[in-house]
C-alpha cells in the first residue's frame, strides 16, 4: 500500500459526459501528479500540483482540468468524453519531488 | 507523448535465472526510477537513482544510473514466480523549483516459470 488513495476504482460512462476522479496523497506529500495509461500511449504525464498550485503540465487535453484543494487532495475533471479517453488514470504523490508513489488508479470506460 | 526505449519488450525465463533489462533516452534525466506494475494495479516503486554512475540494490534487485545520464539498467537475481509483472523505467526531469515530471519507458513484461 503506497498510501495514495484514489476513487472511484472503476467508472463507466457515455461519450459526451463529464466525470471527476479523486486522489488523496500520502500524508505530508505536497505534490500530486496525474498520469494516463492507455494501451497505445503507455504511461503519460498529465499535470502536477504543488501545495494547491499548478507546477508542471504534460500532454493534457483542454477538455481535462485538475485542481488541488487546501487539504491537498486533488481532483481530475474530464469533460466531453470520447471513446479514446478510456484508460487507467493514476495519481501519484511526492514529498521531495524526486520519488513518486502511485495510487491504485481509476479505470475509466467510455461507451 | 514521449516514451523511453526499454528492452527487452518481454522475457520468459525460468525460476532461479537472473534477469537484465535496460532503458535508454535521447535526453538526460536528473533521476531514474524503476517501477513494477501488476495487472490492474498502480506502479510500485522498486528503486530510485539520483546520481550518474550510482549503483543501488534493493534485495535481489540492482539498478544503475548510466554515466551519460541517458540510460539505466535493472537486474533481478535468482528470479521467483512473484517477480512476474511489467517493469517500467522512468526518467525524472526537474524543470525548476518544485516542478517535475516522469517520462516512462515502454515496459518489460516478465514471465517466470517454475
Amino acid at each position: 500500500d503506497s498510501g495514495v488513495t484514489q476513487t472511484p476504482k472503476h467508472l463507466i460512462t457515455a461519450t459526451g459526459q463529464r466525470v471527476t476522479l479523486r486522489c488523496s496523497p500520502r500524508s505530508g506529500d505536497l505534490s500530486v501528479y496525474w498520469y494516463q495509461q492507455s494501451l497505445d500511449q503507455g504511461l503519460q504525464f498529465l499535470i502536477q500540483y504543488y501545495n494547491g498550485e499548478e507546477r508542471a503540465k504534460g500532454n493534457i487535453l483542454e477538455r481535462f482540468s485538475a485542481q488541488q484543494f487546501p487539504d491537498l487532495h486533488s481532483e481530475l475533471n474530464l469533460s466531453s468524453l470520447e471513446l479514446g479517453d478510456s484508460a487507467l488514470y493514476f495519481c501519484a504523490s511526492s514529498v521531495d519531488g524526486n520519488t513518486q508513489y502511485f495510487g491504485p488508479g481509476t479505470r475509466l470506460t467510455v461507451l | 507523448g514521449q516514451q523511453l526505449n526499454q528492452s527487452p519488450q518481454s522475457m520468459f525465463i525460468q525460476e532461479g535465472e537472473d534477469v537484465s533489462m535496460n532503458c535508454t533516452s535521447s535526453s538526460i534525466f536528473n533521476t531514474w526510477l524503476w517501477y513494477k506494475q501488476d495487472p490492474g494495479e498502480g506502479p510500485v516503486l522498486l528503486i530510485a537513482l539520483y546520481k550518474a554512475g550510482e549503483l543501488t540494490s534493493n534485495g535481489r534487485l540492482t539498478a544503475q544510473f548510466g554515466i551519460t545520464r541517458k540510460d539505466s539498467f535493472l537486474n533481478i537475481s535468482a528470479s521467483i514466480p512473484s517477480d512476474v509483472g511489467i517493469y517500467f523505467c522512468a526518467g525524472q526531469l526537474r524543470t525548476g523549483g518544485t516542478a517535475s515530471k516522469l517520462t516512462f519507458g515502454t515496459g518489460t513484461r516478465l514471465q517466470v516459470t517454475l
